[in-house]
Formats: C-alpha cells, sequence, structure tokens
C-alpha cells in the first residue's frame, strides 16, 4: 500500500513569489494534517482536515497561507506572497479519525 | 513547562547497547506516538500506544498511564538507528498532537 505522498520534495523560490505544495493520504484515511517544521524543531500544525472540512485552521497564517481539501481525498497547500521566514519543511500526514498518523516524505522550502 | 518532555536531548552510544529514551507528559491523553526522523527525512511513525507495552524488531515502547510516562527501548543498537526520536501525545481534549522537542541519537560502531 502506498504511503502518504508528497509533491514537489525541494522547493527553491525568491520572496514574495508564489509556492503550493499537493499531499496525497493513504486511501480510507479521512483525517489530513499540514504540519510546518523549522530547522532544530517539532512540526507545529497548521490545519487539520476531517474529510474537506478543515476543523483546526487556528495556527495557519490566513493573511498569506491557503490550504484546500475540495474532494476529501488530496490537499494542497498554498503560500503567497513566500517570505524568507516561511523557509521550513513542511509535512502532511494523514490518519484514519484520530487513529495513528502517517507521514509523508515533506517537502524542503528554502525561500532567498 | 512543556506538556511533553524528553530526555536526554541527545545521547550517544556504542554499537550494541541498550537504549532507552524517555517521555514524560501533563495533560490527559487518549494515545502515545514515538516517531522516527532521520537527518533530511521525513516523520515515521515507529509505535502509537495507550497502554502497556509494543514491540517491533529490536524496538519496545511501553506506557505507564499513572504515572504519564513512556519509553522507547533499542536492543542491540545500530548505527542505522541513528536519529531524532520524538514522542508526541494526543490531547483527549481536542485530539491535538502535542510534540517533545525529540531525542537526537547517535550510535557508533
Amino acid at each position: 500500500e502506498a504511503g502518504v505522498v508528497q509533491s514537489p520534495r525541494y522547493k527553491i523560490i525568491e520572496k514574495k513569489q508564489p509556492v503550493a505544495f499537493w499531499c496525497n493520504p493513504i486511501s480510507g484515511h479521512n483525517t489530513l494534517y499540514w504540519y510546518r517544521q523549522n530547522l532544530g524543531q517539532g512540526p507545529e500544525l497548521l490545519i487539520r482536515y476531517e474529510n474537506e472540512e478543515a476543523v483546526d485552521d487556528s495556527q495557519l497564517p490566513k493573511d498569506r497561507f491557503s490550504a484546500e481539501r475540495l474532494k476529501g481525498v488530496d490537499s494542497t497547500l498554498k503560500i503567497q506572497p513566500a517570505e524568507l521566514g516561511d523557509s521550513a519543511v513542511y509535512l502532511c500526514a494523514s490518519s484514519f479519525d484520530f487513529y495513528e498518523q502517517y507521514f509523508g516524505p515533506g517537502t524542503r522550502l528554502t525561500v532567498t | 513547562k512543556n506538556e511533553v518532555e524528553q530526555s536526554p536531548q541527545n545521547l550517544t552510544a556504542q554499537e550494541g547497547e541498550f537504549i532507552t529514551i524517555n517521555c514524560s507528559y501533563s495533560v490527559g491523553i487518549s494515545a502515545l506516538h514515538w516517531l522516527q526522523q532521520h537527518p533530511g527525512g521525513g516523520i515515521v511513525s515507529l509505535f502509537m500506544l495507550s497502554s502497556g507495552k509494543k514491540k517491533h524488531g529490536r524496538l519496545i515502547a511501553t506506557i505507564n498511564i499513572q504515572e504519564k510516562h513512556s519509553s522507547l527501548h533499542i536492543t542491540a543498537s545500530h548505527p542505522r538507528d541513528s536519529a531524532v526520536y520524538i514522542c508526541a501525545v494526543i490531547e483527549d481534549s481536542n485530539y491535538q498532537l502535542i510534540w517533545g522537542a525529540g531525542t537526537k541519537l547517535i550510535i557508533k560502531p
């Protein structure tokens, strides 16, 4: 069975440019999470979806970040415009309800 | 005070040694994760447990709900076990995943 798929794996952009990350969760997992992990720190939850509904987006910087999970399967996280401080690894995870979370490989974003 | 505390922060050991990483938490939980992250790599879930003990290969995880404490043990450690090991708890009031700071483990050949 395929795990959580994320793309791209690496992205380098200049500040003020837009960027988008894509995540396809494990089949059957209704809960999807986006995390941001800064170097040397633990992941920080940005948004959690149950099916297509964002049930926790309290940590998502809504002025520049947006996310969608239109059909309750794959999801896109967008940053527009990117800032230098957005350089981090963006992790997607999925689970069935609130059970064990499975993580994707992450997208390493570098903003120059 | 952090809600999830791990010890030690860093651990260097020789190949073959028995490794123990500890995790204490202060909130009510529905379950606890042990996760592994290699440098530059993604996060892999090792265990999720809510009681007792789980074993997978050379890895053993235990949890004591009354004492709010969990341990991850690695038997016959190997250099490929070198990674950051993270304890994370699922808070039972809101199902948020609260992360520990991680333990950086280096196993020398």
